[in-house]
């Protein structure tokens, strides 16, 4: 699986895009990119995946670039609920589901 | 609320003893996998059973064990315990052998003293 690299933290004003980048250079062809989120302590909670087309679903949007080595997750108006670490994945499609968590992005949502 | 249940949430207990965390995934997911965040570790992945067999086993001690039952429920057995072993433990599931999209209970918060 892809290796990816976030930023440690960013910082968002409420109601405000929150942009949340990642770098994920090595990805194969066949990786999925996959975004979660944890708010506090409590269970990971998925948000979004794609392959190489943007998607879009009631919680984010995600752009992939063209060329597939970043991506970056929009939370089109941030609240103060949205205030979580949030993991970018590089996930292959072998015959295991597990997951790597990185150290992922802080973000802060501020009033 | 994910579907995914995990008991207890909190669990104090001693070094050296034996404790069982229980999961039971969404209906009609058959995957479970188990994690365990700890303060200097991160999420790691510990172990993954697809309809009762075991399917993938990550970085887990061999004084932890696990089974998935004939009904998909999963225990995540841990014995001899350790300071070290204080961490938080998430069980989450998934409809398919290599689903990325995983769903996670609450966790189980353990504390070795």
């Amino acid at each position: 699986d892809a290796k990816t690299t976030q930023p440690p933290s960013m910082d968002c004003a409420e109601g405000r895009a929150a942009n949340l980048p990642c770098n994920h250079s090595t990805i194969s062809g066949n990786e999925y990119v996959y975004w979660y989120r944890q708010i506090h302590s409590q269970g990971p909670q998925y948000i979004i995946h794609g392959l190489k087309n943007n998607e879009t679903n009631e919680m984010a949007s995600l752009i992939i670039t063209e060329d597939r080595k970043s991506s970056t997750l929009i939370l089109p108006h941030a609240t103060l609920r949205d205030t979580a670490v949030y993991y970018c994945i590089g996930k292959g499609s072998g015959n295991t589901g597990k997951l790597i968590f990185g150290q992922g992005t802080t973000l802060q949502v501020k009033p | 609320d994910s579907g995914v249940t995990q008991t207890p949430k909190h669990l104090i207990t001693a070094t050296g003893q034996r404790v069982t965390l229980r999961c039971s995934p969404r209906s009609g997911d058959l995957s479970v996998y188990w994690y365990q965040q700890s303060l200097d570790q991160g999420l790691q992945f510990l172990i993954q059973y697809y309809n009762g067999e075991e399917r993938a086993k990550g970085n887990i001690l061999e004084r932890f064990s696990a089974q998935q039952f004939p009904d998909l429920h999963s225990e995540l057995n841990l014995s001899s315990l350790e300071l070290g072993d204080s961490a938080l433990y998430f069980c989450a599931s998934s409809v398919e052998a290599s689903g990325g999209t995983q769903y996670f209970g609450p966790g189980t918060r353990l504390l070795v003293l």
